[in-house]
């Protein structure tokens, strides 16, 4: 167990619909950080949330926001949903939001969508 | 254009064998480069992080090079076990907050 939980590990909807991915966050950590996994692609990076605020924007689509709630626990949230957005979503948490910060995976949502 | 590969794309090896893993970068500015080992659906686990000034760092079996110049760093994995068996990830921060993944190396050690 990294500390790090995603919920729920699995979600199948369909197309047109909305989900929300929730993570927590490992004890003490501020920042975290969401990552999207399509078969055979590598990890890509979608947002980041430092304390509540948002720290860093990557390849999010306009379809998608996330937001880090008082008690560090963080949504993803995914609307409109296409076939394409069928993939593994991460969540990564850090104790700082910057420099020579490790970060902690959780395991992961699996979305299907059909 | 900021990127990482890596190569090659996928490895099969036998128990007991060594082998390398290779990841090219083109990142800049550099802050430092990770190298991650993902099982099958499960989250990636950290192996190694490495900065700038420094060359080889080793965690356990695994041994990571990295040549600032040349923009080039190696995982290298001795003495092969089952369990090595996943993706293994090559990540470079390039400034604040800003990471660059690498679609990674598939290994599979078999028996």
């Amino acid at each position: 167990d990294s500390g790090v939980t995603q919920t729920p590990k699995h979600l199948i909807t369909a197309t047109g619909q909305r989900v929300t991915l929730r993570c927590s966050p490992r004890s003490g950590d501020l920042s975290v950080y969401w990552y999207q996994q399509s078969l055979d692609q590598g990890l890509q990076f979608l947002i980041q949330y430092y304390n509540g605020e948002e720290r860093a924007k990557g390849n999010i689509l306009e379809r998608f926001s996330a937001q880090q709630f008082p008690d560090l626990h963080s949504e993803l949230n995914l609307s409109s949903l296409e076939l394409g957005d069928s993939a593994l979503y991460f969540c990564a948490s850090s104790v700082g939001g910057g420099e020579g910060y490790g970060y902690t995976f959780g395991s992961g949502t699996r979305l299907t969508v059909v | 254009k900021n990127q990482v590969e890596q190569s090659p794309q996928s490895l099969i090896i036998l128990e007991g064998k060594n082998c390398t893993l290779q990841c090219n970068y083109t990142v800049s500015p550099f802050s430092n480069l990770r190298w991650y080992k993902q099982d099958t659906g499960r989250g990636p686990v950290s192996l190694t992080i490495m900065t700038f000034s420094e060359n080889t760092k080793s965690n356990g079996r695994y041994t990571a090079t990295l040549d600032a110049d040349t923009k080039q760093s190696s995982l290298h994995i001795t003495a092969s076990q089952l369990s090595d068996s996943a993706s293994y990830i090559c990540v470079v921060k390039g400034g604040t907050y800003k990471y660059i993944f690498g679609t990674g190396t598939r290994l599979k050690v078999l028996a």
